[in-house]
């Protein structure tokens, strides 16, 4: 079973600071995605990463896959990056290639 | 909208009362996820599809619940007999299948809420 855990489970920052969340997992994987989910509950994809780092705009995804870990960094953050911030890795296990979720990390950004 | 479509975006329902869900994925995508969202929890797997084979199902998955893709394009999502701990936000996700990774595209979500 892989579990994913996520670190912090919540956060407040003010503007401008740098932020990151950490996703950690418990075995190998083909892909994480960083997703985020706002009041009202829409999931946007941010970044799907197989290897490396993934930049957009000022939001930063880096994964490690010898050490099962992604960290997602926002830079200069501003009160509309408020939302929560979940990580899911895709595995494929006995039954097929499947999803499971991180707990979440929910961000405030105070103006 | 070429993005993955979920209806009604809201349901509130009477306890007992049968409910039912609609997601239509991207039109390319053969693989449709359904997920469950309870309030402060990451989403949990449900059932998936490819086409119209499901090919997996959740043990959280009730025999209240039911999944349907008939023709390989929108999917339902039946609850019957609802109960309060039904409440929650379903998602849905499509994707294309490949040999390594999958990119799954997201719906709104359909919040459900039993009283």
């Amino acid at each position: 079973k892989n579990e994913v855990e996520q670190s912090p489970q919540n956060l407040t920052a003010q503007e401008g600071e740098f932020i990151t969340i950490n996703c950690s997992y418990s075995v190998g994987i083909s892909a994480l995605h960083w997703l985020q989910q706002h009041p009202g509950g829409g999931i946007v994809s941010l970044f799907m990463l197989s290897s490396g780092k993934k930049k957009h705009g000022r939001l930063i995804a880096t994964i490690n896959i010898q050490e099962k870990h992604s960290s997602l960094h926002i830079t200069a953050s501003h009160p509309r990056d408020s939302a929560v911030y979940i990580c899911a890795v895709l595995f494929r296990d006995n039954y097929g290639q499947n999803f499971v979720f991180g707990p979440g990390t929910r961000l405030s950004v105070l103006p | 909208d070429t993005g993955v479509s979920q209806n009604p975006r809201h349901k509130i329902t009477k306890r007992g009362q049968n409910v039912t869900f609609r997601c239509d994925p991207i039109s390319e995508h053969n693989r449709l996820y359904w997920y469950r969202q309870t309030l402060g929890q990451g989403p949990e797997f449900l059932t998936y599809f490819q086409n119209e084979a499901q090919l997996e199902k959740s043990r959280l998955l009730s025999d209240r619940f039911s999944a349907e893709r008939p023709k390989g394009s929108f999917s339902t999502l039946e609850i019957q007999r609802t109960e309060q701990g039904d409440s929650a936000m379903y998602l849905c996700a499509s994707s294309l299948p490949s040999g390594g990774w999958t990119e799954a595209f997201f719906g709104q979500g359909t919040r459900l809420t039993v009283v």
